[in-house]
């Protein structure tokens, strides 16, 4: 199985801050990437597919990029509603296989 | 508007079995490949597998975790989808989630998520 690592696993930032999260894959996926936001009790959200296609509805404060094996997400304007985990995933093949996820929280 | 409703979780000894059903409503139900994902409490998101449409033979895929022990079915007459679950262990332990692909019927990431059911294997 194709081994995703996100990091880093917590991030405390300001709001306005830009703020960055990397996902590192084990082998090449091109750019069969996903990234997720979840807040707790709730199901995850899809923010960004394609390495860097926004998701409609998505506000245009994240971003995604990268190809092959390094990704990462973008928030331009840290906002207090951003406080949740977020979680990459890989398409690229079977097994499907997420991030560990990284917590973002609010400094 | 795309809905998707899991039911069937509850708590279950080790051994045991225990089957989940995701109602959908709001799309063409039999045109999409469909799939479960799991988080145990506290933890990230596992895939756990997935189920073709009829064009595609209702071929399915499994993590290697619930492979052999679990099987995904599908009704597409009642646009329901089935996780049936058996010899549960404890690290079963989870909400599990049905998702809809997006982009495509047979997309590879989720737009559309249930709000899950939780599922506790203990004794």
């Amino acid at each position: 199985d194709i081994q995703m690592t996100q990091s880093p696993s917590t991030l405390s930032a300001s709001v306005g801050d830009r703020v960055t999260i990397t996902c590192r894959a084990s082998q090449n996926i091109n750019s069969w990437l996903a990234w997720y936001q979840q807040k707790p009790g709730k199901a995850p959200k899809l923010l960004i597919h394609t390495a860097s296609s926004l998701e409609s509805g998505v506000p245009s404060r994240f971003s995604g990029s990268g190809s092959e094996t390094e990704f990462s997400l973008t928030i331009s304007s840290l906002q207090p509603d951003d406080v949740a985990t977020y979680y990459c995933q890989q398409y690229k093949s079977y097994s499907y296989t997420f991030g560990q996820g990284t917590k973002l929280e609010i400094k | 508007e795309v809905q998707l409703v899991e039911a069937g979780g509850g708590l279950v000894q080790p051994g045991g079995s225990l089957r989940l059903s995701c109602a959908a409503s709001g799309f063409t139900f039999s045109d999409y490949y469909m799939d479960w994902v799991r988080q145990a409490p506290g933890k990230g998101l596992e895939w756990v597998g997935r189920i073709r449409n009829k064009r595609n033979s209702y071929r399915t895929e499994y993590a290697a975790s619930v492979k052999g022990r679990f099987t995904i079915l599908r009704d597409d007459s009642k646009n329901s989808l089935y996780l049936q679950m058996n010899s549960l262990k404890t690290e079963d332990t989870a909400v599990y989630y049905c998702g809809r692909p997006g982009g495509s019927y047979s997309g590879g990431y989720f737009d559309d998520w249930g709000q899950g059911t939780l599922v506790t294997v203990s004794s």
